[in-house]
């Protein structure tokens, strides 16, 4: 049974830029979130996915949008990249309605680097 | 709004020796806590998960944790540490609603001295 898988590994993206994440969710479950863990910090909430919608939303700009497939994979998207957009990006699949808690399971990571 | 404060950026115990990583949290509603486990360039592991059954939690390679409301208090324990688990931990808080978005802490480096 496959896990959360991400694409790519690592990116390296200059100031400006626009850059695609993608997340394959575990197996069964229909719900992506997204996260950004900056060096030496702990993951904040970017956004959730559940039925091709965003569901929720946390403290990040427009810059960052998503969009979540038939299929339940997901992409985030970032544009006009910034120095500080320089992190490593989380997905965590889940089940809605699994249980009283829907627990999240997180792929490893895209390391992305802005010059 | 939700909020966790993890006390000690880095700790540093013998091989043998208690594993005690603290953990506060803040929450207007009942909270979903967890301990998540990462090692180095690779995703986070949960360990363990208290959802609102009994107090003491049992998780993964031999680490507890206990709820405690009156202290909003949420640390990790293992009693006798082992090389394999220097990483970097991390504690969080869920309200359990709606998108159910895990707010983390800031991490603490657990470092195993031979």
């Amino acid at each position: 049974d496959a896990g959360v898988t991400q694409s790519p590994t690592h990116l390296i993206k200059t100031r400006g830029q626009q850059v695609t994440l993608r997340c394959s969710p575990k197996s069964g479950h229909d719900t992506v979130s997204w996260y950004q863990q900056a060096l030496g910090q702990g993951p904040q909430f970017i956004f959730q996915y559940y039925e091709e919608e965003e569901r929720q939303r946390g403290n990040f700009p427009d810059r960052f949008s998503g969009h979540q497939f038939p299929n339940y994979s997901s992409e985030l998207n970032v544009n006009a990249l910034l120095l500080g957009d320089s992190a490593l990006y989380l997905c965590a699949s889940s089940l809605q309605g699994a249980s009283s808690y829907n627990e999240q399971f997180f792929g490893p990571g895209t390391r992305l680097t802005v010059l | 709004a939700q909020s966790v404060t993890q006390l000690g950026s880095h700790v540093s115990v013998s091989e043998g020796a208690l594993v005690l990583l603290r953990c506060n949290y803040s929450s207007s509603v009942p909270p979903y806590l967890f301990w998540y486990v990462q090692y180095p360039n690779q995703g986070l592991q949960l360990l363990l998960k208290y959802t609102s059954a009994a107090t003491l939690v049992k998780g993964i390679n031999g680490f507890e944790a206990e709820f405690k409301k009156s202290e909003t208090s949420f640390h990790l324990t293992k009693p006798s540490a082992h090389m394999s688990d220097a990483a970097e931990y991390f504690c969080a808080v869920s309200d359990g609603r709606g998108a159910q978005k895990l707010v983390f802490g800031q991490g603490t480096r657990l470092t195993i001295n031979p």
